[in-house]
């Protein structure tokens, strides 16, 4: 069966620290991947998205993430995190199923502390 | 533009009890998903409506639980009887019309469900 996993359960930072979240999934077919991220008392937000093409995706806020086909990976990344990064990080994959599922990791708790 | 609205946000009811949860998506997106997040684990696909239709309702976890979608625009989940391991949150997701491939989907804030 597809499965993502996210291998930081809950990560602590301080201000100005780099970030690197792992996200492997089980697929190998073609795949779109997501990373979605829900800040206290919000919805789930689209942080990034990759469906073909270049790689290496930017995304809002200044979160990137590098897709690897050959290791299953989609690990996301930012350069110097900020105290409002402060949330839960998912990793999502959507594959050529036959349905429009996504398939998510467990999360990913990010604490920043000023 | 209005997101995804869930409703209610939070409900904690008795064992045995019936709860009812509801999504309006985004005006006009003809796809609706719910999925849901038991604690500490992933956040699981129950089922996805097309329009009115049940496009594909695999992740339903039993018969205790029923998804309508009456007219092609909001959307309810009922669980009845509800039952201990049925605590989580429910999220409620749309995404525009067509074939789902490139469109991105957009989730509610989720309905927090404690059954006690």
């Amino acid at each position: 069966a597809q499965s993502v996993s996210q291998h930081n359960h809950h990560v602590i930072l301080s201000e100005a620290a780099s970030l690197e979240l792992g996200c492997n999934y089980s697929y190998g077919g073609t795949v779109n991947l997501f990373w979605y991220v829900q800040y206290p008392g919000q919805h789930l937000q689209l942080l990034l998205k990759y469906f073909s093409g270049d790689p290496l995706v930017k995304g809002i806020k200044g979160f990137e993430a590098e897709f690897i086909k050959s290791k299953f990976s989609f690990n996301l990344r930012k350069p110097s995190v900020q105290w409002s990064d402060t949330a839960e990080y998912f990793c999502a994959v959507r594959g050529a199923w036959g349905t429009d599922k996504l398939i998510f990791g467990t999360g990913t708790r990010l604490q920043v502390f000023p | 533009e209005a997101g995804v609205t869930q409703f209610p946000s939070h409900s904690v009811i008795e064992k045995g009890q019936t709860v009812t949860l509801r999504c309006d998506p985004i005006s006009g997106h003809d796809n609706l998903y719910w999925y849901r997040r038991v604690m500490g684990k992933e956040i699981k696909f129950l089922l996805h409506f097309v329009k009115e239709s049940k496009q594909d309702e695999s992740g339903m976890p039993n018969n205790r639980f029923l998804a309508e979608r009456t007219g092609g625009t909001y959307s309810t989940l009922k669980v009845q009887p509800a039952e201990l391991e049925d605590s989580g949150v429910y999220f409620c997701a749309s995404s525009p019309k067509g074939q789902s491939s490139g469109n991105t989907i957009y989730f509610g804030e989720g309905s927090w469900l404690t059954v006690v």
